[in-house]
């Protein structure tokens, strides 16, 4: 089945040790997403892929960053991870974002401790 | 900006039960609404859509109506089983093409 795949499910780093979460799709969207998830929050857009065009959200801090190599993978670096990173990670893809009604798929996200 | 509201859980239901979730939002211009679905362990899933008013979206029994006059769009199910237990995010959809979610609800159904 054609799917959203993040590796690891869980993630343990410390405190300012820099951590990459992987994403990878074989859906062969065209856009690919991060969200951060914390503690019973809702998903908030840290930035996305429109092919090889980077696109971050205003909000996002300078400490995430985002790679893009080819169609089918995306990582998230995460250079000084504080305390206040811990949260679930989310990847997601979509095909054409100019679709108002398309769907985003979602991958089951990797949880990152920070200690 | 653009934001989503639903209602705090988590709601607790006997299997059988009559469900509604509600969601507003606020956002400029005509957004398309969805409601996604969590389970246990798993990613985040499309449970229903609808993309200009007075749609009603439909999957699994579940239903949601996109009401532009109240800016609602809230999600019913006539008789929840123990499956339907997960958390249910209300979502926007920018002209950017991200989502706007709201926080989440989480649904258990009791036997």
């Amino acid at each position: 089945d054609a799917m959203v795949i993040q590796n690891p499910r869980y993630q343990v780093t410390q405190f300012g040790k820099p951590v990459t979460l992987s994403c990878s799709q074989t859906l062969n969207h065209n856009v690919m997403y991060w969200y951060q998830q914390k503690s019973s929050q809702a998903p908030k857009l840290l930035f996305h892929y429109y092919d090889k065009d980077f696109n971050n959200e205003a909000d996002t801090p300078d400490n995430f960053q985002s790679r893009r190599p080819n169609t089918s993978f995306c990582f998230l670096d995460i250079r000084s991870p504080g305390l206040g990173d811990a949260a679930m990670y989310l990847c997601a893809t979509s095909r054409d974002p100019r679709d108002w009604g398309e769907t985003q798929y979602f991958g089951p996200g990797t949880r990152l401790l920070v200690l | 900006g653009d934001s989503v509201t639903q209602m705090e859980g988590p709601v607790t239901l006997s299997e059988e039960a009559f469900l509604t979730i509600n969601c507003t939002y606020t956002a400029t211009g005509y957004p398309s609404l969805f409601w996604y679905v969590q389970y246990p362990g798993e990613g985040l899933q499309l449970l229903l859509k609808a993309t200009k008013a007075d749609d009603k979206g439909s999957n699994k029994g579940f239903e949601a109506t996109y009401r532009k006059e109240t800016t609602s769009f809230h999600l019913e199910k006539g008789s929840v089983q123990v499956s339907d237990s997960a958390v249910y995010f209300c979502a926007l959809r920018r002209s950017q093409g991200n989502l706007i979610f709201g926080k989440g609800t989480k649904l258990s159904v009791k036997p």
